[in-house]
């Protein structure tokens, strides 16, 4: 198994310009999320969705688009990129509900993003 | 609004040494609290998931124990190696999804 597949692994924007990272997941999870690192920020939620057809705001949505129209894929798009969201983007995964291994998540291994 | 806070940012550890990680939450109404490993440059890894009716969580080396009502959870690594070296971060949830809110980390160095 794959598990969690990110791409790209590193980016160069200029300001304004737009761009989509690419999230998919072979593990059949309902329960998609996008998280941004930054130092001494720790992980921070910008959207999750909980199955095909349903995306909700994390705590850092702004500038950030999602959809999800499979169950596999998770694309994150940067409408018009900002020098604030320069940082490393994870995509996560998991299955929900009472099943084993469920709320465990499986992170990608990450988007460096740079905007200049 | 949940906080979670890790003490200390950073540890230097010779090997062998039994060690505690510590992680703080600020309302104790989680669902559940986990315990992740990120090496440098790479994604994370989980270490541990302890739902909220249980105490502790116990794999290999590393043991977590979890007290909701003084919001507050520790990762004890026992007998230290080189390759325990990484950034350890803690997270909890507030529901039955996958939803979490991270400390900052504590990046642990264990010494040859």
């Amino acid at each position: 198994n794959a598990g969690v597949t990110q791409t790209p692994k590193f980016q160069v924007l200029k300001t304004g310009q737009s761009m989509t990272l690419q999230c998919a997941q072979d593990m059949n999870h309902e329960y998609m999320s996008w998280y941004r690192q930054d130092p001494g920020m720790g992980l921070r939620l910008i959207h999750y969705s909980v199955g095909a057809g349903i995306t909700d705001q994390g705590e850092v949505p702004n500038g950030y688009n999602v959809s999800r129209s499979t169950t596999e894929d998770f694309p994150l798009r940067l409408l018009s990129a900002a020098p604030s969201q320069t940082s490393v983007y994870f995509c996560a995964s998991t299955r929900t509900g009472g099943r084993p291994g469920a709320n465990v998540l499986t992170f990608g291994a990450g988007s460096r993003l740079t905007v200049l | 609004k949940q906080e979670v806070t890790q003490i200390p940012a950073a540890l230097s550890v010779p090997e062998g040494e039994n060690l505690v990680l510590n992680c703080s939450f600020t309302d104790s109404a989680i669902y559940n609290l986990q315990w992740f490993r990120q090496d440098p440059g790479k994604g994370l890894t989980s270490l541990l998931l302890i739902q909220s009716s249980q105490r502790e969580q116990t794999s290999g080396r590393l043991n977590a124990s979890l007290d909701k009502s003084s919001g507050r959870s520790t990762l004890y690594i026992a007998a230290s190696q080189p390759g325990d070296s990484a950034t350890y971060l803690c997270a909890v949830s507030s529901g039955n999804t996958g939803k979490l809110i991270f400390g900052q980390g504590t990046t642990l160095q264990v010494k040859p």
